[in-house]
């Protein structure tokens, strides 16, 4: 397994600029997590989805950030316009729902991507 | 308030030493704990996960421990290596929703 694969790894746009980071999770989990990371506030959860469908968007900044699961196997963020404040390291992540006769039932690890950085300028 | 504190924020220590980081969180209701390490420039991997039946765990170096009565987990390292510089973060998972509460990481620095 490939793991969680997003793209692009840097990102250095200007001011006002429309920016879209993408994610594909691993096949088979059935959660998917966008986190924003900074040296001041560490990981940040902006968004997370469940089989496709967005459960939680209360970390998402302002109506500049959406995000959007089209099926499975694809995630985007989006932000639109970029401020220079958004300059971060964004992370994608994904999970799986063990069973109930799992010993360790809940949710899997976070499973990361390696993030794509993103300067605003 | 749910929070989860990592202390120290910092760390440097010579190669072949032993080192504690420690995790206090006030999460409630408690699932789990998850200690992860994030090498420079990757995404956080997990090393090790606690419930609350279970007071110590070991992978490999690193053994976790967790006191559920005080609220607090430790990350052991034995016989650091360089490799083992990286951040480690403290992840408490809680409810039935399983929110995942992070805490901000300890920065270890391994020298020669």
């Amino acid at each position: 397994d490939a793991g969680v694969i997003q793209s692009p790894r840097h990102e250095v746009t200007e001011m006002g600029q429309e920016v879209t980071l993408r994610c594909k999770p691993i096949s088979g989990h059935d959660y998917l997590f966008w986190y924003r990371q900074t040296m001041m506030r560490g990981l940040e959860l902006l968004i997370y989805f469940n089989n496709n469908v967005p459960i939680d968007d209360s970390g998402m900044p302002e109506d500049r950030f959406s995000a959007k699961m089209p099926n499975a196997s694809f995630s985007t963020l989006k932000i639109q316009p970029s401020e220079p404040r958004d300059s971060a390291v964004y992370f994608c992540a994904s999970s799986y729902t063990r069973t109930v006769y799992h010993l360790y039932r809940g949710q899997s690890p976070l499973h990361f991507g390696n993030g794509t950085r993103l300067t605003v300028t | 308030k749910n929070q989860v504190e990592q202390s120290p924020q910092s760390l440097i220590i010579l190669e072949g030493k032993n080192c504690t980081l420690q995790c206090n969180y006030t999460v409630s209701p408690f699932s789990n704990l998850r200690w992860y390490k994030q090498d420079t420039g990757r995404g956080p991997v997990s090393l090790t996960i606690m419930t609350f039946s279970e007071n110590t765990k070991s992978n490999g170096r690193y053994t976790a421990t967790l006191d559920a009565d005080t609220k607090q987990s430790s990350l052991h390292i034995t016989a650091s290596q360089l490799s083992d510089s990286a951040s480690y973060i403290c992840v408490v998972t809680s409810g039935a929703r399983n929110q995942f509460y992070f805490g901000t990481g300890t920065s270890l620095t391994v020298i020669p």
